[in-house]
Formats: structure tokens, C-alpha cells, sequence
């Protein structure tokens, strides 16, 4: 596989409490990328980073915030979990030269009860 | 964000058979790429093609870049049961926009 690990794997949690996901990777690649994926929907943008501290809003950012305070870890965090929020998150890494494809993570199956 | 419009939805086939399904784009793409991915884990980068017109084969699965570069198609051929899966399309450009999937199921 492409060296990322998620963590947790799967969570279950109640509406209203914070929730941090967390993306690793070996690869030290630039570029990381949140995605949540929903039946109907197919894979969505979150938010990504193009380097430490350098980060950037995707199409469904609202209710989510990220962090990269080193190269290899991009954290998720959900402030207050709604149940909309219900999904399976995928990071995906992608290397710096351009057009290169992203690598996807195992995801992170999130339940908001 | 208008995402890639990809067909079939689903297809049920039978072992050995071939497969053909295909995205297409109002918008223009630098690269394409072909992602499988089976039950509770990410997608696998199958197959990226990145000039138009490209034809490009891994084992039994082919790809074609468009030659307008705002579509590709992935053939499967001789399907086998572990082809089963779904399998996503994705355009990258200044941005990354994907297909919504093709379930595949294969039956023996």
C-alpha cells in the first residue's frame, strides 16, 4: 500500500462531541487530502493541505476543520458532530510533481448517533 | 462541485465475459485515472493516463484517455469473481472530480 494509516478505524460517537480523525503518513508527500464518501455521492473533498501549516478548503468544508503541524500527520476534526456527518472518511496522499495520482487510505467508518 | 458523469451504475455479468464502462466531463482534465475499491477499504489506483488519445493496458484491464480530453473509458476483459468491486473514474485538472462508481458483480 501507499503508507497511510488512519486512525481510528471506526468510531462511534453522540451528536454534539469533538471528533479528530487522524492521517498518517511514511511517504513524506506534500500533499494530503480529506474526503468523505456517501451512497449518491461519491467521493467529496473535505479539505487539503499542500504542506506543513498550508492548508485549504474543499467543496464540503463546512462543520470541519483540519491541522498539519508536521509533514507526515493532516488531522480531521469535526467541533461539534452532527449526524449529517454520518460517513466513511478517506485520506489520500499524492506526490509533488504535477498530475501525479492521489493514494488513498483505508478510511474511517464514522457513526453519529 | 460537478462531479463526473459515469455509467453503468451497476452491472451484473458472468464469469469470463468483458467489461466496458466510461466517465465523461463538461470539463476539460490533465489526467485520468481508474480506482477500484473493495468492501471496507479506499480505492486502489487502477490505471492514470495522462496525454489525450492515450491507450494504456494493466493485465486484463485497458484505458483510454479521450481524444477531447473530457472522457475515458476502462475495459475488463475475461472478468473473474475477484473483479468484483467498485470501481471509480477521476479527472484531475487544477482539482480532482470523480465518477460516482460502477458496482461490478461477477458471477461464477
Amino acid at each position: 500500500d501507499a503508507g497511510i494509516t488512519q486512525s481510528p478505524r471506526h468510531k462511534v460517537t453522540e451528536t454534539g462531541t469533538p471528533v479528530t480523525l487522524r492521517c498518517h503518513q511514511t511517504e513524506n508527500h506534500r500533499y494530503m487530502y480529506w474526503y468523505r464518501q456517501d451512497p449518491g455521492h461519491g467521493l467529496r473533498l473535505i479539505h487539503y493541505s499542500y504542506g506543513v501549516k498550508d492548508t485549504d478548503k474543499g467543496e464540503v468544508s463546512d462543520g470541519y476543520s483540519v491541522s498539519r503541524s508536521k509533514t507526515e500527520d493532516f488531522l480531521l476534526t469535526l467541533e461539534s458532530a452532527t449526524s449529517s456527518q454520518t460517513s466513511v472518511y478517506f485520506c489520500a496522499i499524492r506526490g509533488d510533481r504535477a498530475g501525479q495520482p492521489q493514494h488513498f487510505g483505508d478510511g474511517t467508518r464514522l457513526s453519529i448517533l | 462541485g460537478q462531479q463526473l458523469n459515469q455509467s453503468p451504475q451497476s452491472m451484473f455479468i458472468q464469469e469470463g465475459e468483458d467489461v466496458s464502462m466510461n466517465c465523461t466531463s463538461s470539463s476539460i482534465f490533465n489526467t485520468w485515472l481508474w480506482y477500484k475499491q473493495d468492501p471496507g477499504e479506499g480505492p486502489v489506483l487502477l490505471i492514470a493516463l495522462y496525454k489525450a488519445g492515450e491507450l494504456t493496458s494493466n493485465g486484463r484491464l485497458t484505458a483510454q484517455f479521450g481524444i477531447t480530453r473530457k472522457d475515458s473509458f476502462l475495459n475488463i476483459s475475461a472478468s473473474i469473481p475477484s473483479d468484483v468491486g467498485i470501481y471509480f473514474c477521476a479527472g484531475q485538472g487544477n482539482d480532482m472530480r470523480f465518477g460516482a462508481g460502477t458496482r461490478l458483480t461477477v458471477k461464477p
